[in-house]
């Protein structure tokens, strides 16, 4: 079975382009969720999708993020514009949407550099 | 939310066991205790998880003493490779929702040393 996958694995990119972030969860995983580190930093969490709908998007820091999960499969997290404080690495994870308490499996994360 | 406190690094040589211990004085009822290690330039990865008591695995043992205030994460002789970070994370299966996000503290990085 494949894990979470998500592209790119690195991006750089200036203060003010838009960059779009892509998450493959593992086939029949209904929830999907976007979290991010920036440097020094803890691991936060920005949202939650239970398949297209977003569940919750409590931890988005601003309107610059916008993220969507068409058809309930993929999921992209764009930035735009992007700024500075947006460098960091960017975690996508799934996990099935059985009852009780569910192991989120973790891609190997997007590392985004805004100079 | 519960708020957990772990160290912030640990040695240790391989072979030896190592014990981590987390707090987590203000865990709820229906908190369980969960723990994901990271290596370098990958995501989180579970290890265990366990509400009371011992739980063992393949991989690790977690102790939880009656109070549930604290958990210790056990790694029987561990090798180079177990270099990581390790996260101790208390989370909810209620608050309307059982599929909620996890909260990462710093977690303590174990660098095992030849």
């Amino acid at each position: 079975e494949a894990g979470v996958t998500q592209f790119p694995s690195h991006s750089v990119i200036e203060k003010g382009q838009t960059v779009t972030l892509r998450c493959d969860p593992i086939s029949g995983h209904d929830n999907l969720y976007w979290y991010r580190r920036v440097m020094g930093k803890e691991i936060k969490f920005l949202l939650h999708f239970v398949k297209e709908s977003k569940q919750d998007e409590s931890g988005m820091p601003n309107n610059r993020f916008l993220a969507e999960r068409t058809g309930g499969t993929y999921s992209t997290l764009k930035v735009q514009p992007a700024e500075l404080e947006d460098s960091g690495v960017y975690f996508c994870a799934s996990s099935r949407s059985s009852g009780g308490y569910n192991e989120q499996f973790f891609g190997p994360g997007t590392r985004l550099t805004v100079l | 939310l519960a708020k957990t406190t772990q160290p912030i690094s640990m040695d240790s040589y391989e072979g030896q066991e190592v014990n981590i211990t987390c707090s987590h004085n203000n865990i709820a009822t229906n908190d369980y205790i969960t723990w994901y290690q990271q290596f370098p330039s990958q995501g989180p990865r579970f290890i265990i998880q366990g509400y009371k008591t011992k739980v063992t695995n393949e991989v690790a043992s977690l102790f939880i003493p009656a109070d549930r205030k604290s958990s210790t994460l056990s790694l029987p002789r561990v090798s180079l490779s177990d270099t990581a970070v390790y996260y101790c994370l208390v989370g909810d299966e209620d608050r309307g929702s059982t599929l909620g996000r996890l909260y990462f503290g710093r977690g303590t990085q174990l660098t095992v040393w030849p």
